[in-house]
């Protein structure tokens, strides 16, 4: 049981930098979303899938972009690092969007820009 | 405005006693509460979830308290283990309106077990 899988696990990057966090579920969910984790506070939503072909702006959009690739697939995308971005990011998928239900969280991608 | 923290709250049991974590939540619109722990270096992980309708649910080792007048809610933790110890986040959902929901966390409690 794979359940939600992040790659990379860690990555630094110099400023100006772009990348591409992927993520990738296994139990057939319908929606998926990226979160970001700061030192001492909560996770917040950056962008969400509703469902596949759907992306909607999280409470923490600037400096991102998404895609639902498929299904199982949802990407994250840094066009241009900075270095407020350092921070753990956690993709997680669920049956439907928060339909009563709850969500099943990778293990975390751990991002540094220098 | 949002709040920022540096250190999270931190609760502090012997092995054996019972933990009491709470969460204040603001909308009061919100329909469903999901408690989850969260270990070093690793993802979060459901522990036990309540619906609006309800103000208390047992699971294993767990009760979660919902107090709607004050918008409180609060996890119990019977007979703390150390392999309990980790973050502990509450979320709320949220609907925006319409089909759209979001899952709102709070900013976590930090469960350390002294054996």
């Amino acid at each position: 049981n794979a359940g939600v899988t992040q790659t990379p696990k860690f990555q630094v990057l110099k400023t100006g930098q772009s990348m591409t966090l992927q993520c990738a579920q296994d139990m057939n969910h319908n929606s998926m979303y990226w979160y970001r984790q700061d030192p001492g506070m909560g996770l917040r939503l950056i962008y969400y899938s509703a469902s596949e072909g759907t992306t909607d702006k999280g409470e923490v959009p600037n400096g991102y972009n998404v895609s639902r690739l498929n299904k199982r697939e949802f990407s994250l995308r840094l066009e241009s690092a900075a270095p407020s971005q350092t921070s753990v990011y956690f993709c997680a998928s669920s049956e439907a969007q928060w339909a009563l239900t709850e969500a099943f969280f990778g293990q975390g991608t751990r991002l540094t820009v220098v | 405005g949002e709040s920022v923290g540096l250190h999270l709250p931190t609760l502090s049991v012997q092995e054996g006693d019972n933990s009491i974590i709470n969460c204040a939540y603001s909308n009061s619109a919100s329909d469903y509460f999901i408690w989850y722990k969260q270990e070093s270096g690793k993802g979060p992980q459901f522990i036990i979830d309540i619906r609006s309708n309800m103000d208390k649910r047992q699971g294993q080792r767990v009760t979660v308290l919902l107090n709607k007048t004050v918008k409180h809610l609060s996890l119990q933790i019977a007979a703390t283990q150390p392999g309990d110890s980790a973050v502990y986040f509450c979320a709320e959902i949220v609907n925006y309106g319409g089909a759209t929901n979001k899952l709102i966390f709070g900013t976590g409690t930090l469960l350390a077990v002294q054996p």
